[in-house]
């Protein structure tokens, strides 16, 4: 089936710099869901986008989704500690099936 | 509201045996997922049950089986247990009605260790 791919697989940075971390398909994809996860915690969904060249902001978190709707991007601006995480983006298969990418794991500097 | 709710936290087990995880989905939700994570990995999905039926299936073998109750929990069993199936056991619930609009809720998780 399609597959996602995420990078960096890794990201460091200091507190307030910013990051992004993409998300790439070969082929196009009807929608795109990112989910962050805490060290020892379980993915919580971030949110969905549906619609090609979709932009949508969380406070310091913008999501994008490419107009060809094979790609994805999440971008952080000046982040904070409670950052840290291991962030990913998955696609639905059929009936609620997710496809998780690798994820993208940011550490942070304080 | 309770959400998603998944026992037990930690699990070990020897190669060979058996073992049963069980899953409480969100108050309101119809659908349980279940994925496995491995360490460093995305969660791979394993099955999904609604109304008491498996509905779709991930690229598991038949070692992995699952359940569903009519209150909407479920169960996960796996059968003669490798090395290997060792790893992060989500639940995840949501609303079947809602298709692709019903974002998944995740349970904490059980992390099976297999000796």
């Amino acid at each position: 089936g399609q597959q996602v791919m995420q990078i960096p697989q890794y990201q460091h940075v200091q507190e307030g710099e910013d990051f992004t971390t993409y998300c790439n398909s070969s082929t196009t994809l009807s929608n795109i869901q990112w989910y962050k996860q805490r060290p020892g915690g379980h993915p919580v969904f971030l949110i969905q986008l549906v619609k090609s060249g979709e932009v949508k902001k969380q406070k310091r978190l913008t999501f994008q989704f490419g107009e060809a709707k094979k790609n994805s991007s999440l971008h952080i601006t000046a982040t904070q500690t409670t950052d840290v995480g291991t962030y990913f983006c998955a696609y639905i298969q059929g009936a609620q099936k997710l496809v998780f990418g690798q994820g993208t794991r940011l550490t942070i500097n304080p | 509201d309770a959400g998603v709710t998944q026992s037990p936290t930690h699990l070990i087990k020897t190669r060979g045996q058996q073992v049963t995880l069980r899953c409480s989905p969100k108050s309101g939700h119809d659908t349980v997922s279940w994925y496995q994570q491995a360490l460093g990995q995305g969660p791979q999905f394993i099955f999904q049950y609604y109304e008491e039926e498996e509905r779709q299936r991930g690229n598991f073998p038949d070692r992995f089986s699952g359940h569903q109750f009519p209150n909407y929990s479920s169960e996960l069993n796996v059968n003669a247990l490798l090395l290997g199936d060792s790893a992060l056991y989500l639940c995840a619930s949501s609303r079947y009605a809602r298709g692709y609009n019903s974002p998944l809720h995740f349970g904490n998780g059980t992390r099976l260790t297999v000796t």
